[in-house]
């Protein structure tokens, strides 16, 4: 089974819907993030998570909120959904220590179109 | 904040090494990270260097240069499936107090037969 897992793989929605999407991991990290990736661009951090009570806004938060509603759960929420949201999304976990160990793994990612 | 650049596409041929370079700008810096990411895919971690110098696995090989901001990933005996987009990342702050991961924008590599 995979450490990180994401769901929708795939989703269309329309303007102005809200939409959630999920990413869960077995691997016992307590850090987890949310980022998209545009055709051509890096990954952009749209917010992190350190733990369970810990939520923090990334480089492009604007338009999107989450949920970290354990250790192994966090969601991302577009609330309004708009069609410069079409992406490719992906979850990552980390571990909290030092040395590297903060390598961050990725989940399988969702495609998002919004028409 | 952080700036990382490095080349958009690069092509090389089947059996042949290859150096993809990386130059970053990131204060506190905590680390730089490679990352290979087949096209659709999630990025798979390939190395992290936080010291100076040479750290090898397998075909793979990457250089940190602290002081000059620069990095490379060398990839040797290249094999078709090594043809994928390979992202630099670095570990600084970037906003706020805690450190982030910054990735460039990705060089995309396309080995020949």
């Amino acid at each position: 089974d995979a450490d990180v897992t994401q769901t929708p793989r795939n989703r269309i929605t329309k303007t102005g819907k809200r939409i959630m999407l999920e990413c869960s991991q077995t691997k016992g990290h307590d850090r987890m993030y949310w980022y998209r990736q545009d055709p051509g661009l890096g990954l952009q951090l749209i917010y992190y998570s350190f733990d369970v009570k810990d939520i923090n806004k990334g480089e492009i938060s604007d338009g999107y909120s989450v949920s970290r509603q354990a250790q192994a759960k966090f969601s991302l929420s577009l609330e309004s959904a708009i069609p410069n949201q079409t992406a490719l999304y992906f979850c990552a976990t980390s571990d909290s220590g030092g040395g590297g160990s903060e390598t961050q793994y990725f989940g399988p990612g969702t495609r998002l179109l919004v028409l | 904040g952080q700036n990382i650049d490095q080349p958009t596409e690069m092509t090389a041929t089947e059996g042949a090494i290859v150096q993809i370079n990386c130059t970053y700008q990131t204060s506190g810096f905590n680390g730089l990270f490679w990352y290979q990411q087949h096209a659709g895919e999630a990025p798979t971690f390939l190395s992290y260097n936080v010291l100076d110098g040479l750290e090898e696995k397998g075909r793979f090989s990457s250089f940190l240069s602290r002081s000059k901001g620069y990095s490379y990933l060398l990839l040797k005996e290249l094999q078709m499936k090594d043809s994928a987009s390979y992202l630099c990342a670095v570990s600084g702050f970037s906003s706020g107090s805690a450190r982030q991961l910054t990735f460039g924008s990705g060089t995309q590599l396309t080995v020949l037969p």
